[in-house]
């Protein structure tokens, strides 16, 4: 099963709304946690990364007044899209780090969520 | 240059070919290795991961590691129209948290 929540999967909204996307560890804790942004047909890219308590580092390009990134317990993470635009219309992809992950993997990722802004 | 190299594709092999799927990478502080296929519209999912030279086989799936010549392939046997799919390569550095992904390469296997 799942190891790691990602809601909503789909958000349709107006411009200008501000949008929160959860992401939650389920069985393990996560001590990092990357959110990626996929546009159609375009590879995956790293936004931030956020550790428990800490402020998140975001990558060169990435607009940290735009993208709030949450990280304040050791299971879940939040991403904020403020005053979302059409261009911020994209794929969002969560994934999680921490000890003792199962089957050799690096981290876990979410299911992703499909933000479309009208 | 860039940390990973892949060839987009698109990759077409007939059903029931190998297909062969290639990686480069430049920081020979890497060490560990991994394939992920992704499905339009969907996250990754991890397929193989590998640490050591040589190969790793997995069912279909075979990962193949050359440190020395920093390269790493994933070799998908008898291919199935289901493999069609992206395929990211991806690698961990020492005492790094942050897997760094490839762009990935497109698979479509002909039925």
């Amino acid at each position: 099963g799942a190891v790691v929540s990602q809601h909503p999967s789909w958000v349709i909204c107006k411009s200008g709304t501000s949008v929160k996307i959860e992401c939650r560890s389920l069985d393990f804790q996560a001590t990092t946690m990357f959110w990626y942004r996929q546009f159609p047909k375009q590879s995956l890219m790293l936004m931030a990364t956020s550790n428990e308590g800490s402020k998140a580092t975001y990558e060169q390009g990435v607009e940290k007044d735009k993208f709030l990134i949450n990280h304040a317990s050791l299971t879940l993470s939040t991403l904020t899209v403020t005053s979302a635009h059409p261009e911020d219309s994209s794929f969002y992809i969560c994934s999680a780090s921490g000890q003792r992950l199962r089957g050799g993997h690096p981290q876990h990722f979410g299911d992703g969520t499909r933000l479309s802004i009208l | 240059q860039k940390e990973v190299e892949q060839n987009s594709g698109p990759l077409s092999v007939p059903e029931g070919a190998i297909a062969s799927l290639n990686c480069t990478y430049s920081d020979r502080g890497s060490q560990s290795f991994f394939w992920y296929r992704q499905y339009s519209g969907k996250s990754p999912e991890l397929i193989m991961s590998i640490y050591s030279n040589g190969d790793k086989e997995d069912g279909r799936f075979t990962a193949q590691l050359n440190k020395a010549s920093q390269y790493v392939s994933l070799l998908i046997r008898d291919s199935q129209p289901s493999d069609s799919a992206t395929y990211l390569c991806a690698f961990l550095k020492r005492g790094y948290q942050k897997v760094t992904f490839g762009t990935g390469t497109k698979l479509q296997v002909i039925p």
